[in-house]
């Protein structure tokens, strides 16, 4: 299977932990995406990255959270000192380079569901 | 005011019925339109794209208005299998930083 995969699926953890998530977006995809979704609603926009660089970063993303892709290939997640707010969905969502395939279709991964009790 | 709106649903239909969702968005710059499906506990997957003229794929036609900044997609003859949750999103542009913004989603039950 070669497409967007992350790690771990499922976490529980008690507030105050730290939990980090791993992304492997498809190969060839220079742009990676962290989406945060909850019961109910759309996923958010937490950060991107187009290759090793992170261009954006939501007003969501406080400093408890940081993102890191440093090759351009497979991206982390940290959530430092959970709090039970964090829990939902974590997304990663990958696409190829502006001017290949569609224009933002973006390849979702299964996510990496949090729980913090 | 949120960038992506959309009805909130959810929606129960029988088989057969035609059924209707819209979205509004608030950037008027915005250049690309899609709905993406996502099944209970599963990931979004891109359903279609909606072009200005509007396009259809089978069952399912897309319409985008730009003066009303709204995107609406219909589903005709709907299927058992059309049950999910429904995501309009928006891009701004094909510029480096941009990223898809996701409305909160419409739910379909299609029931037999």
């Amino acid at each position: 299977d070669t497409g967007v995969s992350q790690d771990p699926r499922h976490k529980i953890t008690k507030r105050g932990q730290n939990v980090t998530f791993r992304c492997d977006p498809i190969s060839e995809h220079n742009r990676l995406y962290w989406y945060r979704q909850t019961l109910g609603q759309g996923p958010e926009f937490l950060t991107y990255f187009q290759n090793e660089a992170q261009l954006e970063k939501s007003r969501l993303l406080s400093d408890r959270f940081s993102a890191e892709r440093p090759k351009g290939s497979f991206s982390t997640l940290e959530i430092q000192r959970t709090e039970q707010g964090d829990s939902a969905m974590y997304l990663c969502a990958s696409s190829p380079p502006f001017g290949q395939g569609i224009t933002g279709e973006l390849f979702f991964g299964e996510g990496s569901r949090l729980t913090v009790l | 005011r949120k960038e992506v709106e959309q009805d909130p649903g959810p929606f129960n239909v029988p088989e057969g019925a035609t059924v209707a969702f819209n979205c509004t968005y608030s950037n008027s710059a915005s250049q690309s339109f899609f709905w993406y499906r996502q099944d209970c506990r599963k990931e979004p997957k891109l359903l279609m794209s909606v072009y200005s003229s509007g396009n259809e794929d089978g069952r399912f036609t897309a319409q985008l208005n730009r003066a009303s900044q709204y995107i609406s997609l219909l589903i005709r003859d709907s299927k058992l299998s059309d049950s999910a949750t429904y995501l309009c999103a928006v891009f701004p542009k094909e510029t480096s930083g941009s990223r898809l913004t996701f409305g909160e989603g419409t739910q379909l039950t299609v029931n037999p």
